[in-house]
């Protein structure tokens, strides 16, 4: 069955440093993709960046970039020069297609950030 | 260009009654999916439709149903209703219906059961 680990409940950062959010997936369908959302304490979900399965290279936006290492099925969040605002949860996705012809995301139990002044 | 809209924004309801919620996606996204999301199981995946068709239901029981119009807007039915269910209810919307395709996330519906 599909499954998203993310083992850090909790974070701390000091603010301009650089944070790793961790994230593990686990599916046997070789087509997927991969997805990070940020949660600010408002409560809507922001997509932050993108990795398909089978891009070579890791995936940047911005401040943001995706550690993809596909054999380790590892997708961690790289966050450089956290700002204050960076202070939310963030979840990791994962996206495939179902038996059913559907698709569906599943989500990590999610990370909070939390960024020190 | 309008976001996705989720109606009502909160609501209180008491067991044993129905709750309808409703969600409006960014114009020319016909993908639609429910999550709903709680302290305690984080975020669960309630169902996905596609041009009118439920292509996906997650594991939740019967007593939660959805439909789609032809406009793409979506609705989810909880009837029933027990103090489990009190959850932030997310809609998100989607272009692609690829792997690719990122979710676009209402505000949220927060149901409180009592």
């Amino acid at each position: 069955a599909q499954k998203i680990t993310q083992t850090q409940p909790g974070m701390f950062v000091q603010e301009k440093e650089a944070v790793t959010l961790d994230c593990t997936y686990d599916t046997s369908d070789p087509s997927y993709g991969l997805f990070w959302y940020k949660q600010p304490s408002s409560g809507e979900m922001i997509f932050l960046i993108y990795q398909g399965s089978y891009d070579q290279q890791n995936a940047t936006e911005g401040r943001y970039s995706l550690n993809f290492q596909k054999a380790r099925k590892s997708a961690n969040l790289v966050i450089s020069a956290s700002q204050l605002g960076d202070s939310a949860m963030y979840f990791c996705a994962m996206r495939e297609i179902t038996y059913t012809g559907g698709f569906k995301t599943i989500f990590g139990a999610g990370t909070r950030l939390f960024v020190k002044a | 260009k309008a976001g996705v809209t989720q109606t009502p924004r909160y609501l209180i309801k008491t067991r044993g009654q129905q709750v309808t919620l409703s969600c409006s996606p960014i114009s020319g996204h016909r993908s639609v999916s429910w999550y709903q999301q709680t302290p305690g199981q984080g975020l669960q995946f309630l169902f996905e439709y596609f041009s009118e068709t439920q292509r996906n239901k997650g594991n939740f029981p019967g007593r939660f149903s959805g439909r789609q119009f032809s406009n793409s807007r979506s609705e989810m039915n909880v009837s029933t209703l027990e103090l489990g269910d009190s959850a932030l209810y997310l809609c998100a919307s989607s272009l692609s219906r690829a792997n690719t395709g990122e979710l676009f996330f209402g505000e949220g519906s927060r149901l409180t059961v009592l």
